[in-house]
């Protein structure tokens, strides 16, 4: 069965300090893989996105995201965190027909 | 330009009623989902339109849950005799329907259903 997991499911983090969150998936088809973010009150963005090329992939505010397909991982990145990246990080990897399939988001708290 | 947009923003209902949910997806993108997001279920897909047709009904939780796409824009989901179970955020999502997968799909803001 197709599905996606994230292990860190509230993490706490002072401004600068490093982010690294958790992404496995369970998939057999043609992997597709995203991360989005939901700033309080506002809409679900994307963060960025992989389906094939460069493993490494950048997206926005400085966020970057690594495909390792050995160990069926995505996971976020970014070097210094900021108060404004307080939100609900979600992986997804997405079918062919773009149905996404989520883990169970992870709060990032950012304390000034 | 315009994104997603859905209506209501809030719906408090009483178990059992009917209750019909509004999607208007961007102009131009024939991809439009239905997800689902709730505290103990996260985020779940629903339905998935083509234009006017859903070849992915797979996430409908129950036959009291139906939807409809009409001129290939609007769509409406509709949760008949509504329980408690299904107080969630209700998201719809449109994208352009031409590279499936690997398309960034844009969101509305949802609608919050409360059943009582």
């Amino acid at each position: 069965a197709q599905s996606v997991s994230q292990h860190n499911h509230h993490v706490i983090l002072s401004e600068a300090a490093s982010l690294e969150l958790g992404c496995n998936y369970s998939y057999g088809g043609t992997v597709n893989l995203f991360w989005y973010v939901q700033y309080p009150g506002q809409h679900l963005q994307l963060l960025l996105k992989y389906f094939s090329g460069d493993p490494l992939v950048k997206g926005i505010k400085g966020f970057e995201a690594e495909f390792i397909k050995s160990k069926f991982s995505f996971n976020l990145r970014k070097p210094s965190v900021q108060w404004s990246d307080t939100a609900e990080y979600f992986c997804a990897v997405a079918s062919n027909t773009g149905k996404l399939i989520f883990g169970q988001g992870t709060t990032l708290q950012v304390k000034p | 330009g315009a994104g997603v947009s859905q209506s209501p923003s809030n719906k408090v209902t009483e178990k059992g009623k009917d209750v019909e949910l509004r999607c208007d997806p961007i102009s131009g993108h024939t991809a439009l989902y239905w997800y689902r997001q709730s505290l103990g279920q996260g985020l779940e897909f629903l339905i998935y339109f083509q234009g006017n047709s859903a070849p992915d009904k797979s996430g409908l939780p129950s036959d009291r849950f139906s939807a409809e796409r009409t001129g290939g824009s609007v769509s409406t989901l509709t949760i008949q005799r509504t329980q408690q179970e299904d107080s969630a955020v209700y998201l719809c999502a449109s994208s352009l329907g031409k590279a499936g997968g690997q398309e960034t799909q844009y969101f509305g803001p949802g609608t919050r259903l409360l059943v009582l």
